[in-house]
């Protein structure tokens, strides 16, 4: 499978605990990109990537949360001291940056569940 | 006021019917996507347009651009092309080059 893979695919964890997801582009793809959805919305955005260069960070990323993609490839998202409200699918997205209309390929999601 | 508009939010079919999605948008863009959201989170990119219509299979994808609105249509629809369809703008302009604006998605049930 050369599609974008996130892991893990679900993740339950307590209040005040710091988790980590991981998010694997195609592998040709400079652009990177972070969603959240809850249940019943749409995905927003949180923050994007080209290359290993973060561009823009959505007024919806706290300082609770950080991304990295250290050399242009896998990314990461890290949560840290967990909240109920954090509970979402944390999608990730690649795309090749030819013209401003690229396509986005998303990848199957982070389930996340805040007790 | 949402920047993207999906209409309705939730559809039920009878097999066979001809569906129609539509979607309004008050930002500029430079494309519009449509996307299908599997049961599980799956997204699948189905159509980006920017003018005009495009077809594939049984789905038929069309935008004015002058009125900012969209529609997506399946024909002979099938239970399984139950999903959720989403329509997202793509945001042209400085820092959100790139970004995707959603909507709230439209929830299609089709029965047999």
């Amino acid at each position: 499978d050369t599609g974008v893979s996130q892991d893990p695919r679900h993740k339950i964890t307590k209040r005040g605990q710091n988790v980590t997801f991981r998010c694997d582009p195609i592998s040709e793809h400079n652009r990177l990109y972070w969603y959240r959805q809850t249940l019943g919305q749409g995905p927003e955005f949180l923050t994007y990537f080209q290359n290993e260069a973060q561009l823009e960070k959505s007024r919806l990323l706290s300082d609770r949360f950080s991304a990295e993609r250290p050399k242009g490839s896998f990314s990461t998202l890290e949560i840290q001291r967990t909240e109920q409200g954090d509970s979402a699918m944390y999608l990730c997205a690649s795309s090749l940056l030819l013209t401003t209309s690229e396509t986005q390929y998303f990848g199957p999601g982070t389930r996340l569940l805040v007790l | 006021k949402n920047e993207v508009e999906q209409s309705p939010q939730n559809l039920t079919a009878q097999e066979g019917e001809f569906i129609t999605i539509n979607c309004s948008y008050s930002v500029g863009i430079s494309a519009l996507h449509w996307l299908q959201q599997h049961p599980g989170g799956g997204i699948v990119s189905l159509f980006m347009l920017s003018s005009g219509k495009k077809k594939h299979g049984r789905l038929i994808a069309t935008i004015n651009i002058q009125e900012k609105h969209s529609s997506l249509h399946i024909t002979a629809s099938h239970p399984r092309d139950s999903a959720v369809y989403i329509c997202a703008a793509l945001s042209p302009y400085g820092g959100s080059q790139g970004n995707l604006i959603f909507g709230k998605g439209t929830k299609l049930s089709v029965k047999p």
